[in-house]
């Protein structure tokens, strides 16, 4: 099983540009997650998902999107890029509830 | 508003001595206690976690010890080993609302 993966590792975008990180597991986990890891700060949740088909903002979603069409996947996208969105994003999946949640490698994101 | 804080942001200690890493919360109703181990370039890999029934729970050198009375969540880990050296975030809250603290680096000298 290759667990929770994350595509892409890392990224440059320009301000105003937009773009989508992609998340898969492979564990049949209902719910799955998207963090941002900020120097000093933790990980702040963005959006979650409790399962198929369904979404849901978390500490802090302004400025991006997500979608789960499919079990396995949860996409985070960023319709237009700013620099206070320079960050480290996880993907997270748990089976059941917000209990151990299995992360993925990280995405690092560095908008100019 | 820090819900939850861990106000130590590094840790520093010799090779087969005990390290304590501390944990404080603000909201008496959350019920959900667990530590997570961040090495570098790596996403944070389940640790260890408590029941909010119980006020110790131990899996090898790793003990995590619950004060629901003082809001207080540690970890302690005997002996120490360079291995751990990593950053340390502690988990807790409730369903659909799960907050990680800042983190500690811990860093274990041979």
């Amino acid at each position: 099983n290759a667990g929770v993966t994350q595509t892409p590792k890392f990224r440059v975008l320009k301000t105003g540009q937009s773009m989508t990180l992609l998340c898969a597991q492979d564990m049949n986990h209902e719910y799955m997650y998207w963090y941002r890891q900020d120097p000093g700060m933790g990980l702040r949740l963005i959006h979650y998902s409790v399962g198929e088909g369904t979404t849901a903002k978390g500490e802090v979603p302004d400025g991006y999107n997500v979608s789960r069409l499919k079990k396995q996947n949860f996409l985070l996208g960023l319709e237009s890029a700013a620099p206070s969105q320079t960050s480290v994003y996880f993907c997270a999946s748990s089976y059941v509830t917000d209990y151990e949640q299995y992360f993925g490698p990280g995405t690092r994101l560095t908008v100019t | 508003d820090q819900q939850v804080k861990q106000n130590s942001p590094s840790l520093s200690v010799q090779e087969g001595r005990i390290s304590i890493l501390n944990c404080d919360y603000t909201n008496s109703m959350f019920d959900y206690f667990l530590w997570y181990k961040k090495y570098p370039a790596e996403g944070p890999t389940f640790l260890i976690s408590i029941s909010s029934i119980k006020d110790k729970n131990e899996d090898g050198r790793f003990t995590v010890f619950l004060n629901k009375s003082a809001k207080h969540l540690s970890l302690h880990i005997v002996p120490s080993q360079p291995g751990d050296s990593a950053v340390y975030f502690c988990l807790t809250g409730n369903t659909g609302k799960l907050i990680f603290g800042q983190g500690t680096t811990l860093q274990v000298k041979p």
